[in-house]
């Protein structure tokens, strides 16, 4: 079945450091991926998706890339502020095979200090 | 709009007892999900409706645990004789047909 792993946290950077929060999948047809955060005390949000190969999500700074040869979507951003602490989760819908569930990484943990 | 809600937003019960968790969705939308978020699972799908229908059910994890929807609106899940290991957060997502699935802030339950 359909399945996603993400890079184990949690994840400690300074402020206006560089940020990559590794993620893979694996899945029998054309999945739509996507990162959801979640905020201390909040509930998940949509971060970002990407719906096919090469499309690249973009959203608050983050971004990530649908690239289907290394089954991966990788989360990025330049520059991480305080405010971006928070649990991150990768997940991939595959309507032709799953319906529209999402399947969600482990979640990694993302604390960032001044 | 208001968003998805949930109740109650904590509940502590006991070993053995039924407990109900509520979930109204954003108005209007047709798809309705259920999650849960546990520390040594993460977070898993649960069960689908789309109107008051549940074609997909499949992640269930016992009979223990049921779902139903009324009126293309409002989700109860309920559990059965509820156990240590049924501790967790349940998130429910609402979404218009396969569109975005926005999220409650889930009910945290707490088996005794």
């Amino acid at each position: 079945g359909d399945s996603v792993t993400q890079m184990e946290g949690p994840v400690t950077l300074s402020e206006e450091a560089f940020l990559t929060i590794n993620c893979t999948y694996t899945a029998t047809g054309y999945p739509s991926l996507f990162w959801y955060v979640q905020y201390p005390g909040e509930g998940l949000q949509l971060l970002l998706k990407a719906t096919k190969a090469d499309d690249k999500g973009s959203n608050k700074g983050f971004e990530a890339t649908y690239r289907k040869e290394t089954t991966s979507f990788h989360l990025e951003k330049g520059s991480v502020q305080v405010s971006d602490s928070a649990v991150y989760f990768c997940a991939l819908s595959d309507p032709r095979t799953s319906g529209s569930r999402l399947t969600f990484g482990e979640g990694t943990q993302l604390t960032v200090n001044p | 709009g208001a968003g998805v809600s949930q109740s109650p937003s904590n509940k502590v019960t006991e070993k053995g007892k039924d407990v109900e968790l509520r979930c109204d969705p954003i108005s209007g939308h047709t798809a309705l999900y259920w999650y849960r978020q546990s520390l040594g699972q993460g977070l898993e799908f649960l069960i689908y409706f789309q109107g008051n229908s549940a074609p997909d059910k499949s992640g269930l994890p016992s009979d223990r645990f049921s779902a139903e929807r009324t009126g293309g609106s409002v989700s109860t899940l309920t559990i059965q004789r509820t156990q240590q290991e049924d501790s967790a957060v349940y998130l429910c997502a609402s979404s218009l047909a396969d569109g975005e699935q926005f999220f409650g802030p889930g009910t945290r339950l707490t088996v005794l």
